[in-house]
């Protein structure tokens, strides 16, 4: 059975460094892995989408790679900004469409 | 565009009390689907519909019924509330079920059962 790991729970960095958010998955065999954003009292967001046979995607300040080998996937956000602060959620597509979701890290930019 | 619309914000219900959780899209979407959220954990498939008609039950069904009379709406109905059922509700749309397509959220319905 699929299982998505985040780690951190929670990170808390100064405005304008760069970070990494880190999502670890049991089973290699996905379809795709999915980052989100979710905003305190809101739905999710999504930011990034990577197709089984990528190995990134990038949007603006934000890239995210895929290893399916090490079932790791990682986002990465360039000059972090205080509007960057959220809950990051990342999620892993299975051999039955169903995504699988991890717990979250949840991320605080300090000004 | 409206998105995916989700009625009520929130909601506290006593134990074996029913209600609907109301959901809608305005994107034609083919796909749709219900999640919980709880402290800690992934989201969690309750259950999905591919089409009008069509549905089928997810990763955590129990207690929950769903139907879709039209592509719009997709409301997701507690039969006999639970403490356990206590949590927040996301409503989802995409346009197929395939892999390749984004998926839109509701705002959430918060739950709580007493």
């Amino acid at each position: 059975k699929q299982e998505v790991t985040q780690i951190p729970a929670a990170l808390s960095v100064p405005e304008g460094e760069n970070l990494v958010l880190n999502c670890s998955f049991t089973d290699s065999a996905i379809y795709n892995l999915q980052w989100f954003r979710q905003d305190p009292g809101k739905g999710l967001t999504s930011l990034l989408l990577i197709q089984s046979s990528q190995r990134e995607q990038t949007s603006g300040r934000l890239n995210a790679s895929l290893d399916k080998s090490s079932g790791r996937s990682t986002l990465y956000i360039a000059a972090s900004q205080p509007g960057d602060s959220a809950t990051y959620l990342c999620a892993a597509m299975d051999s039955n469409y169903q995504l699988i979701w991890g717990a979250g890290t949840k991320l605080i930019i300090k000004p | 565009n409206a998105g995916v619309t989700q009625t009520p914000k929130f909601q506290v219900l006593k134990t074996g009390q029913s209600m609907t959780l109301q959901c809608a899209q305005d994107m034609n979407h083919e796909y749709m689907s219900w999640y919980r959220q709880d402290p800690g954990m992934g989201l969690r498939l309750i259950h999905y519909s591919v089409g009008a008609g069509i549905t089928d039950q997810g990763e955590v069904p129990n207690g929950y019924n769903v139907s879709r009379s039209t592509t719009e709406d997709f409301p997701l109905r507690l039969l006999s509330a639970a403490p356990s059922q206590t949590s927040v509700y996301f409503c989802a749309s995409s346009y197929s079920r395939t892999v390749r397509n984004e998926q839109f959220f509701g705002p959430g319905t918060r739950l709580t059962v007493l």
